[in-house]
């Protein structure tokens, strides 16, 4: 089973600062098979990122994701008040298909 | 547009199984697999399987072996998991998903909230 590792588990940023996330795994994953989400309380996760860099739908180009092999990125360019959330990294290369721990971005 | 729509709440005794609908519409239902993620209260997003929706072929967690079978209904566009054995560690929100093919899920239903208790 690959193993993915986020860091930091909670990131302290106020608006309009620069949030970096990072989604480590424990094996080489393709590119093409590394997802992120954003989850809000009471709310399904909502697809931003997949193959490691493309934007889902009506995400704004504030987001962007980088990386290959183990070690992969999310950036925030400038938080916005909506973008206070958790975010999950998923690997869909092998099964099973696991999904990092988190990193709750939250308002310092 | 696409929509999955899930089931209701469920309340279950320990022992007792469970099975959670999602229908889809706004695409056609078999050219996407579904997958199925729960959430335990306060936790992460934990992956249990997939179903291919074309020819009913699944891929299950090793986790979940024996306990989980994922079906689906192509007359009504709805995947199916039904989660049986169920304990108390089992209470979580449940959703389906559907695939991106390749690189992640695209569509996510709103979650179906099971509670396992005495």
């Amino acid at each position: 089973e690959i193993v993915l590792t986020q860091s930091p588990g909670t990131l302290s940023l106020s608006p309009g600062e620069r949030a970096t996330l990072s989604c480590r795994a424990s094996q080489s994953i393709s590119n093409i098979y590394l997802a992120w989400y954003q989850q809000k309380p009471g709310q399904a996760p909502r697809p931003l990122i997949y193959g490691t860099f493309r934007r889902a739908t009506g995400i704004p180009d504030r987001f962007s994701g980088s990386g290959s092999g183990t070690d992969f990125t999310l950036t925030i360019s400038g938080l916005e008040p909506e973008d206070f959330a958790v975010y999950y990294c998923q690997q869909c290369d092998i099964s099973p298909y696991t999904f990092g721990q988190g990193t709750k971005v939250e308002i310092k | 547009q696409v929509q999955l729509v899930q089931s209701g709440a469920e309340v279950k005794k320990p022992g007792a199984s469970v099975k959670i609908s999602c229908k889809a519409s706004g695409y056609t239902f078999t050219e996407y697999y579904f997958h199925w993620v729960r959430q335990a209260p306060g936790q992460g997003l934990e992956w249990m399987g997939w179903i291919n929706p074309n020819n009913g072929g699944t891929n299950y967690a090793q986790k979940f072996q024996g306990r989980v079978t994922m079906t689906r209904d192509t007359s009504t566009s709805t995947a199916y998991m039904e989660l049986s054995r169920l304990r108390s560690d089992d209470t979580a929100v449940y959703y389906c998903a559907r695939d991106r093919t390749p690189g992640g899920f695209d569509f996510w239903g709103q979650g179906t909230m099971v509670t396992v208790s005495s």
